[in-house]
């Protein structure tokens, strides 16, 4: 079955820097988009990030271009983030979700791994 | 991108039908039949639900149902049960491969 395992959250410091990372097992890794989004404690969900699965093209929305940079390694079945320049307001829970399968239309996001919890504090 | 909107609560009593809706704008729900639903219980993460406005995943029951008309989309709970107790959550592709996420509606089941 389709399993999404993130790691590497924790306590980081305001200006600091974390990387992300999602193990994905259960499927062709290589055939799907991937995307991470991010939820802060008790609010709505955020995407973060979509990469295609060549991993030739990232997109981003405009509030985190510059901050958080989005790799995949096909042949490790992972998908990463490193976060950079972190603020406390970028506290949250990140999920990597998977995407369309290649050649599709990106629409929907249609399995989530338990997400890893990022908080930035002094 | 904004956000897309949604009520903070709804509620229903079991056995009832409740609707949840999500308005966005013409260049997010208006302009792509690509709204997406996802259930969210409390510690969990979410699951889709709904999927290109209508369609279910195998394995959702159908008492789920999705639909939109111009910019609002809206996802029927019908025959509610406890367990259908959850945060629901829309999304929409925004285009400029952009997508956007409503503020969640929490559902009580009464």
């Amino acid at each position: 079955q389709v399993q999404l395992v993130e790691s590497g959250g924790g306590l980081v410091k305001p200006g600091g820097s974390l990387r992300l990372s999602c193990a994905a097992s259960g499927f062709t890794f290589s055939d799907y988009y991937m995307s991470w989004i991010r939820q802060a404690p008790g609010k709505g969900l955020e995407w973060v990030s979509y990469i295609v699965s060549s991993g030739n093209f990232i997109y981003y929305p405009d509030s985190m271009k510059g901050r958080f940079t989005v790799s995949r390694d096909n042949a490790k079945n992972s998908l990463y983030v490193q976060l950079s320049s972190l603020r406390p307001e970028d506290t949250a829970v990140y999920y990597c979700a998977r995407g369309a399968a290649a050649g599709s239309v990106p629409s929907f996001f249609d399995y989530w791994g338990q997400g890893t919890l990022v908080t930035v504090s002094s | 991108q904004s956000a897309l909107t949604q009520p903070p609560s709804a509620s229903g009593s079991p056995g009832q039908s409740v609707t949840i809706s999500c308005t966005g704008t013409s260049s997010d729900i208006g302009n792509y039949n690509y709204v997406s639903w996802y259930q969210q219980h409390p510690g969990k993460a979410p699951k889709l639900m709904i999927y290109e406005v209508s369609k279910r995943p195998s394995g959702v029951p159908d008492r789920f149902s999705g639909s939109k008309s111009g910019n609002t989309a809206s996802l029927t709970v019908s025959g509610l049960q406890a367990e259908d107790e959850a945060d629901y959550y829309c999304s929409s592709y925004g285009g400029s491969s952009n997508w956007v996420f409503g503020g969640g509606t929490k559902l009580t089941v009464l």
